[in-house]
């Protein structure tokens, strides 16, 4: 696609329930990335995958956090049994090679 | 791992004046560096990068400087304009190799 995409634009979910982010990548981009961005804050690295390369999950906060890349392309971040700590704006990211990053427009993820 | 310290965290100029955004980062080994602006409620966009293989880099009134070093990466703005404001965040790399780290951010606010 033109940019990068990514579903839903918000979420409100209760606390103790899973939520499934979703992110699609501009055609072609060996390279995705997924950031969290809480209130006023920077960017938090949590996962990135490359090409067919084992993903780097050091960001990952807890083991409630994965996420998958299905066929080098659409991504799935998922989060079980979320708690308030987790709202954020999740934000994914693609690239080719290096260079620099395009990002989506972000899931807002509000816990209750 | 890499550790990026980005100051101010808040800057205020009069429109016309220059404004100055620096970086420092830890990992010696990191070789790519760019600069993101985020408008309110809007996804980061990527306004110039600069690698370590040079010094200085312009893009009509934005500029980075990279002292390799001492390791640390400033971004110019001149001659300031309403549109400048936003949230400006640095980040650095070992491209195509690690994911960007970035600093937590700079809110420029250009007054009229």
């Amino acid at each position: 696609g033109a940019g990068v995409s990514q579903s839903p634009s918000n979420k409100v979910t209760e606390k103790g329930k899973d939520v499934e982010l979703r992110c699609d990548p501009i055609s072609g981009h060996t390279a995705l990335y997924w950031y969290r961005q809480s209130l006023g804050q920077g960017l938090e690295f949590l996962i990135y995958f490359q090409g067919n390369s084992a993903p780097d999950k050091s960001g990952l906060p807890s083991d409630r956090f994965s996420a998958e890349r299905t066929g080098g392309s659409v991504s799935t971040l998922t989060i079980q049994r979320t708690q308030q700590e987790d709202s954020a704006v999740y934000l994914c990211a693609s690239n080719d090679r290096g260079g620099g990053y395009t990002f989506g427009s972000g899931t807002r993820l509000t816990v209750v | 791992g890499e550790n990026v310290e980005q100051h101010p965290s808040t800057l205020s100029v009069q429109e016309g004046d220059s404004a100055v955004i620096k970086c420092t980062y830890s990992d010696s080994a990191s070789n790519y560096f760019p600069w993101y602006k985020q408008e309110l409620g809007k996804r980061p966009q990527l306004i110039i990068d600069i690698r370590s293989n040079v010094g200085e880099k312009k893009d009509q009134r934005i500029a980075v400087t990279l002292n390799k070093t001492a390791k640390h990466f400033s971004l110019h703005i001149t001659e300031t304009q309403p549109e400048d404001s936003a949230v400006y965040f640095c980040a650095a790399s070992r491209e195509g190799n690690t994911p960007l780290v970035f600093g937590k951010g700079t809110r420029l606010s250009v007054i009229a």
